[in-house]
């Protein structure tokens, strides 16, 4: 089991640029979520999935998109890349939707926007 | 404005010595998790509790979850370096999939 895995791990932007990050797990998760961390902020919750075919905002929302074709991935796009979109982007999954539930996480993608 | 709140901030102590970390809300939640995240790592699942009073233990660490399902504690009984890292909370906010996080405390143990 490889787990969450995330690609790529580092990557710098220009503003206005946009790009997707990648996410998938292969423990077979209903529940996925992208969270982003920036210095004393904790994470914050962009957006996530109960299921295939399922997406839901979270705190964040504002410049990301996200879809859930399939169970195993869910990919984050950038719309139009903004320096305050600068921080550590991790994915997680867990066995089902609910809160009690342990997060898995992947090890992040470190973004930087110019 | 944060849901979960965290305190302190940052600690820093000796080995050896014993800490209280804390996670304050004004909304009542179903459950609560605590995880550990490492430099250049995701987060790791440390606990979760699920009933008011509940208290468990795992090895030096002992977490509280309070009666009223609004705060929890995280106790570390003899620190040791390998405590160091940053502790967050987590809970499940407005409804049970959206999981969210407190600020965080650093912790870091002094040899």
């Amino acid at each position: 089991n490889a787990g969450v895995t995330q690609t790529p791990k580092f990557q710098v932007l220009k503003t206005g640029q946009s790009m997707t990050l990648q996410c998938a797990q292969d423990m077979n998760h209903e529940y996925m979520s992208w969270y982003r961390q920036d210095p004393g902020m904790g994470l914050r919750l962009i957006h996530y999935s109960v299921g295939a075919g399922i997406t839901d905002q979270g705190e964040v929302p504002n410049g990301y998109n996200v879809s859930r074709s399939t169970t195993e991935d869910f990919p984050l796009r950038l719309l139009s890349a903004a320096p305050s979109q600068t921080s550590v982007y991790f994915c997680a999954s867990s066995y089902s939707y609910r809160g009690d539930n342990e997060q898995f996480f992947g090890p992040g993608t470190r973004l930087t926007v110019l | 404005t944060q849901l979960l709140e965290q305190s302190p901030q940052f600690l820093s102590i000796q080995e050896g010595e014993n800490l209280t970390v804390y996670c304050n809300s004004s909304s009542v939640f179903s459950s609560l998790q605590w995880y550990r995240q490492e430099p250049g790592e995701g987060p790791v699942l440390l606990v979760t509790v699920v009933t008011g009073g509940e208290v468990k233990k795992l090895k030096r660490l002992t977490f509280q979850f309070g009666d009223a399902r609004k705060d929890s504690s995280l106790h570390i009984t003899a620190a040791q370096p390998g405590d160091t890292g940053l502790y967050l909370c987590a809970a499940p906010y407005s409804s049970a999939s959206k999981i969210i996080f407190g600020s965080g405390t650093r912790l870091s143990i002094r040899p």
